[in-house]
């Protein structure tokens, strides 16, 4: 089945720096990857997704980008804001899977 | 809450005492999941279904129980065979299997053990 490796597990940067997350993954068959942001004590929400028919896609401050050769995919944020603080998760699922294979996660600290 | 409700927010049990989760959905999507999720941990399959009176078990079911009898809802039971049941539990929904498009998670139930 897939595996998702994400990295780091915990990142802080100072606020209005960038911010890159960074995932792997192991199903060259895989052709969606999704990355959901969780605040504290809330639900997971989707914030920007790839399909495997591009390279990169943003959406304001956040971006995503996509190596299919290399099968790793990144989560861009610049400008960082306090209320960017959460935990990231990405995922990666293909056509006929039971489902999403998600990361572990990676704790985003905007420092003030 | 996005078109799929978690009841209750916040669950009590006692010890050899069976819980049960609800999960409902208003969004016509095929596929249901539930995860657990502990304190600073990653999402963990408990159970899937595809498809109404049908479904499967995930990385960690040992304990738990599910039904799928009508599309909108997919309740998760937690037995008293689940020892450790204290987590952050989330439903979540999709177009199913054979269309690719990501989840939409409820708010969420926290259980706890007392």
């Amino acid at each position: 089945g897939e595996n998702v490796e994400q990295h780091p597990s915990t990142l802080s940067v100072q606020e209005g720096d960038s911010a890159v997350i960074k995932c792997t993954y192991s199903d060259s068959a895989s052709n969606y990857f999704p990355w959901y942001k969780q605040e504290l004590g809330k639900r997971p929400q989707l914030i920007i997704d790839i399909r495997s028919n591009v390279g990169e896609k943003k959406d304001q401050r956040i971006a995503v980008t996509l190596n299919k050769t290399a099968k790793h995919f990144s989560l861009h944020i610049t400008e960082t804001q306090p209320e960017d603080s959460a935990v990231y998760f990405c995922a990666a699922m293909k056509r006929g899977a039971d489902g999403l294979t998600f990361g572990k996660g990676t704790h985003l600290i905007i420092q003030p | 809450d996005g078109g799929i409700t978690q009841s209750p927010k916040y669950l009590f049990r006692k010890e050899g005492q069976n819980v049960t989760l609800s999960c409902e959905q208003n969004l016509n999507h095929d596929a249901m999941y539930w995860y657990r999720q502990d304190p600073g941990q990653g999402l963990r399959l408990i159970y899937y279904s595809q498809i109404v009176n049908d479904f499967q078990k995930g990385d960690i079911a040992e304990g738990y129980s599910v039904s799928r009898e009508k599309k909108e809802s997919f309740p998760l039971t937690v037995t008293s065979a689940q020892k450790n049941p204290t987590a952050f539990y989330l439903c979540a929904s999709s177009m199913g299997w054979d269309r690719v498009y990501g989840y939409t998670f409820g708010s969420g139930t926290r259980l706890t053990v007392v």
